[in-house]
């Protein structure tokens, strides 16, 4: 089955510098990447998503960018703000284990970002 | 408010109990998925589905089981096999594969503690 790996675990950033968080997924298959921004006490919400056809992908601050050959994604934040201390968590949709159908989300063990004032 | 409902927010369960978890959504989603959330672990997918009356396990299905007898509901129930089912559980919903899989919306999340 998938199998999506996060980096770091930890991110500290002043704030106006950028943050990069990176995933990898195991299936080749996998065509379907949404990143979430779950703040302390909520529930997990998503701020961008990518499609395995697209390469790039960026709306205001933030940019994900998708590599298919090697089998990695990142989310990107610019210009941190204080506000954007959260966990963030990238995830993979794939088969599941027999192969045989999809929908299968897959996330990441998350990045706890903070900016620092 | 986001149209995907779970019930309890706080459960409390004595050790040797089964306990059932509630999700019910409104958004007409085919796909539905339980998560567990553990520090610094994320979120496990337990069990997920994309159409009535079918399911499939995820990563963490053992101690689990669910039902899809209604495309709103997707009821999860923690069994007295999970050996360390205290955690914070979250539902999803997402339109689904085929349909053009797009955001999953995830419930407010019920805590569960073995007590």
């Amino acid at each position: 089955g998938e199998n999506v790996e996060q980096h770091p675990s930890t991110l500290s950033v002043q704030e106006g510098d950028s943050a990069v968080i990176k995933c990898t997924y195991s299936d080749s298959a996998s065509n379907y990447f949404p990143w979430y921004k779950q703040e302390l006490g909520k529930r997990p919400q998503l701020i961008i998503d990518i499609r395995s056809n697209v390469g790039e992908k960026k709306d205001q601050r933030i940019a994900v960018t998708l590599n298919k050959t090697a089998k990695h994604f990142s989310l990107h934040i610019t210009e941190t703000q204080p506000e954007d201390s959260a966990v963030y968590f990238c995830a993979a949709s794939s088969r599941n284990a027999g192969g045989t159908s999809y929908g299968k989300l897959t996330f990441g063990q998350g990045t706890i970002l903070t900016v620092h004032p | 408010d986001g149209g995907i409902t779970q019930s309890p927010k706080y459960l409390f369960r004595k050790e040797g109990q089964n306990v059932t978890l509630s999700c019910e959504q409104n958004l007409n989603h085919d796909a539905m998925y339980w998560y567990r959330q553990d520090p610094g672990q994320g979120l496990r997918l337990i069990y997920y589905s994309q159409i009535v009356n079918d399911f499939q396990k995820g990563d963490i299905a053992e101690g689990y089981s669910v039902s899809r007898e209604k495309k709103e509901s997707f009821p999860l129930t923690v069994t007295s096999a999970q050996k360390n089912p205290t955690a914070f559980y979250l539902c999803a919903s997402a339109l689904g594969w085929g349909r053009g899989f797009t955001e999953a919306f995830f419930g407010q999340g019920t805590r569960l503690t073995v007590v």
